[in-house]
């Protein structure tokens, strides 16, 4: 069974720092790999999504990175802003296109 | 306009009640599903559809139900409300590339 990792689970920083956050994943046997963004009592909104034959994906200050043999993702955040303030989620597709998702990183930036 | 909308956003109701939650996309994916979000245990699967005459369990089915009403449209049903299902619900979609989107979600609450 697939069982996702996100680690910390909460991370506080002051703005303009760059930042990563990571996710492992068990099975390395995906389909792909999706970051979203949650704020609090609000539904999850895509950042990146990283093919498995993909090694890293980039959206303005984003970047996602993915290394299958090892069962890692990193999402690195650049110059970091209060806006960024958020739970970041890592989910892995696998089998039927089902998602399994991680825990979350609670991620403070500080003004 | 949202591409994935839930309603209600908020519903309280007690225990024994039969509670329908109602998704709509204009995205025009096939693929549509339905999780529920705990504190602690993150997002879990309930059911999943690929098309109209499509549906399938996902890992906590128990004690729900859904329609595929047209392609569009994805319905979650509680027969008989319980305390325990007091959760987040959210509807998804997902494209070709599995890149899946959500719906802002419904806070529901089982007294």
């Amino acid at each position: 069974k697939q069982e996702v990792t996100q680690i910390p689970a909460a991370l506080s920083v002051p703005e303009g720092e760059n930042l990563v956050l990571n996710c492992s994943f068990t099975d390395s046997a995906i389909y792909n790999l999706q970051w979203f963004r949650q704020d609090p009592g609000k539904g999850l909104t895509s950042l990146l999504l990283i093919q498995s034959s993909q090694r890293e994906q980039t959206s303005g200050r984003l970047n996602a990175s993915l290394d299958k043999s090892s069962g890692r993702s990193t999402l690195y955040i650049a110059a970091s802003q209060p806006g960024d303030s958020a739970t970041y989620l890592c989910a892995v597709v696998q089998g039927a296109q089902k998602l399994v998702f991680g825990q979350g990183t609670r991620l403070t930036i500080n003004p | 306009d949202a591409d994935v909308t839930q309603t209600p956003r908020n519903r309280i109701t007690k225990t024994g009640k039969r509670i329908m939650l109602e998704c709509s996309q204009t995205k025009g994916h096939d693929r549509m599903y339905w999780y529920r979000q705990d504190p602690g245990l993150g997002l879990r699967l309930i059911y999943y559809s690929f098309d109209v005459k499509d549906i399938n369990k996902g890992e906590i089915s128990d004690g729900y139900s859904v329609s595929r009403q047209a392609q569009a449209k994805f319905s979650l049903s509680l027969e008989s409300a319980i305390p325990n299902q007091t959760a987040l619900y959210f509807c998804a979609t997902s494209n070709g590339l599995n890149e899946q989107f959500f719906g802002p979600g419904t806070r529901l609450t089982v007294l």
